[in-house]
């Protein structure tokens, strides 16, 4: 089973200023995926980013990017600019390449402050 | 907009009625996924539909029953529910699974839920 770790419950980041979220995991396999998916109040899940193990640059999607360090193990997102409707939790996530199962990790709960 | 849909958003019942959760999607997705989850934790996966069949039951009690009509639909049935089994419901959908990455993005789509109450 993969296991995935977010250290952090809960982080406060003041508007247009940047907040980085770490998350490791633990697996075997070489090829799989990586997820940061973001759930509002609103509680629809939305996904953020992806990133597939076999690219080794880092995905980045407007205020989003992440740290994917592979040997590590590790896949931390930053939101840069934050705004208020950042203001959500995040669950960083694992899929095996030919998988059904996304592995979750506990999710960081996020406030921006205005 | 979402494309997975959900209804009812919020659903009310006793232990004793009988009611069903509703999932749409038009992605042409052939798999679809029926998830649990309670206040400030991640979702907990219950049952995968891979190309209509039930591929993976995460062993659900009996009292929820899935159903795949068409590969467009997905229904939880719920009787004689308890009330710990109050939570969100999420339904999600994706690409089947290939063992070749660039066939495949990987994510699934997830619906707003389905809010459950049982009294």
């Amino acid at each position: 089973a993969q296991t995935v770790t977010q250290s952090q419950p809960e982080m406060s980041v003041q508007e247009a200023e940047t907040v980085t979220l770490s998350c490791t995991y633990d697996t075997s396999e070489s090829n799989y995926y990586l997820f940061w998916y973001k759930q509002p109040p609103s509680r629809q899940m939305i996904l953020v980013i992806r990133q597939e193990a076999y690219k080794q640059q880092n995905a980045t999607e407007n205020r989003f990017s992440v740290n994917f360090q592979k040997a590590a193990k590790s896949f931390s997102l930053k939101i840069s600019d934050s705004q208020l409707g950042d203001t959500a939790m995040y669950f960083c996530a694992f899929m095996k390449l030919n998988d059904y199962k996304l592995s979750f990790g506990a999710g960081t709960t996020v406030t921006v402050r205005a | 907009d979402t494309e997975v849909t959900q209804t009812p958003k919020h659903l009310v019942m006793g232990m004793t009625n009988k009611k069903s959760l509703k999932c749409e999607q038009h992605m042409g997705h052939r798999a679809m996924y029926w998830y649990k989850q309670k206040a400030k934790k991640p979702p907990e996966l219950m049952f995968v539909y891979s190309y209509e069949k039930l591929s993976i039951n995460e062993s659900v009690p009996s009292r929820f029953s899935p159903e795949c009509p068409n590969s467009s639909l997905l229904n939880l049935h719920l009787h004689a529910l308890q009330p710990e089994d109050s939570a969100l419901y999420l339904c999600a959908s994706s690409q089947i699974p290939d063992r070749v990455a660039s066939k495949r993005t990987g994510e699934l789509f997830f619906g707003e839920g389905s809010r459950l109450t049982v009294l």
